[in-house]
């Protein structure tokens, strides 16, 4: 069964408005969370590696003010998009380690943001 | 700079047998993964690699070749459901995990 829930799994909102995205590793805890966008036909782009208790860590070109990230439990970390413009339309996947760090990554299922 | 390549798209009919290759170049290497993303979906975990040699799982394997940056997963006995992309990745030095761009396989009756 899935060991990583993300929440919700799509969204359509006006451009503007901030959409606030869950994920949750379900039967273990994760110090550690990962958050990817795709777009259309494109790889996997990490944005950002989310840590328990402390600040994200953001790859380059990835706005930490524009995507929030806060992972303030073992088992939650959850990413806002402030202020979302159609530019921000894409595939928004989590991640997480069920174990160490040569695990492998067990993903929930996206959300797919529609800016209009 | 790290890189890893895989075909951009393969084509195969049901019931045969594919072999999708993968080459990397990364500062250090801590194993080697390989998922199955249908359109629309997240990717799910297939193999994971960090000796050198073929691991067997069902219809699915996957080999690894340290000394020369190359696995590849080997598909058999086709059906129309593996059509996918297949991505393939490797965890560096930093336990980094870097992402190739992904093959997509089209099954054809």
């Amino acid at each position: 069964g899935a060991v990583v829930s993300q929440h919700p799994s799509r969204v359509i909102c006006k451009s503007g408005t901030s959409v606030k995205i869950e994920c949750r590793s379900l039967d273990f805890q994760a110090t550690t969370m990962f958050w990817y966008r795709q777009f259309p036909k494109q790889s996997l782009m990490l944005m950002a590696t989310s840590n328990e208790g402390s600040k994200a860590t953001y790859e380059q070109g990835v706005e930490k003010d524009k995507f929030l990230i806060n992972h303030a439990s073992l088992t939650l970390s959850t990413l806002t998009v402030t202020s979302a413009h159609p530019e921000d339309s894409s595939f928004y996947i989590c991640s997480a380690n069920r174990g160490t760090e040569n695990q492998p990554q067990h993903f929930g299922d996206g959300t797919r943001l529609s800016i209009l | 700079g790290q890189n890893i390549d895989q075909p951009t798209e393969m084509t195969a009919t049901e019931g045969a047998i594919v072999q999708i290759n993968c080459t990397y170049q990364t500062s250090g290497f801590n194993g080697l993964f390989w998922y199955q993303q249908h359109a629309g979906e997240a990717p799910t975990f297939l193999s994971y690699n960090v000796l050198d040699g073929l691991e067997e799982k069902g219809r699915f394997s996957s080999f690894l070749s340290r000394s020369k940056g190359y696995s590849y997963l080997l598909l058999k006995e086709l059906q129309m459901k593996d059509s996918a992309s297949y991505l393939c990745a490797v965890l560096d030095s930093n336990y980094q995990l870097i992402w190739g761009a992904g093959t997509k396989l089209i099954i054809k009756p």
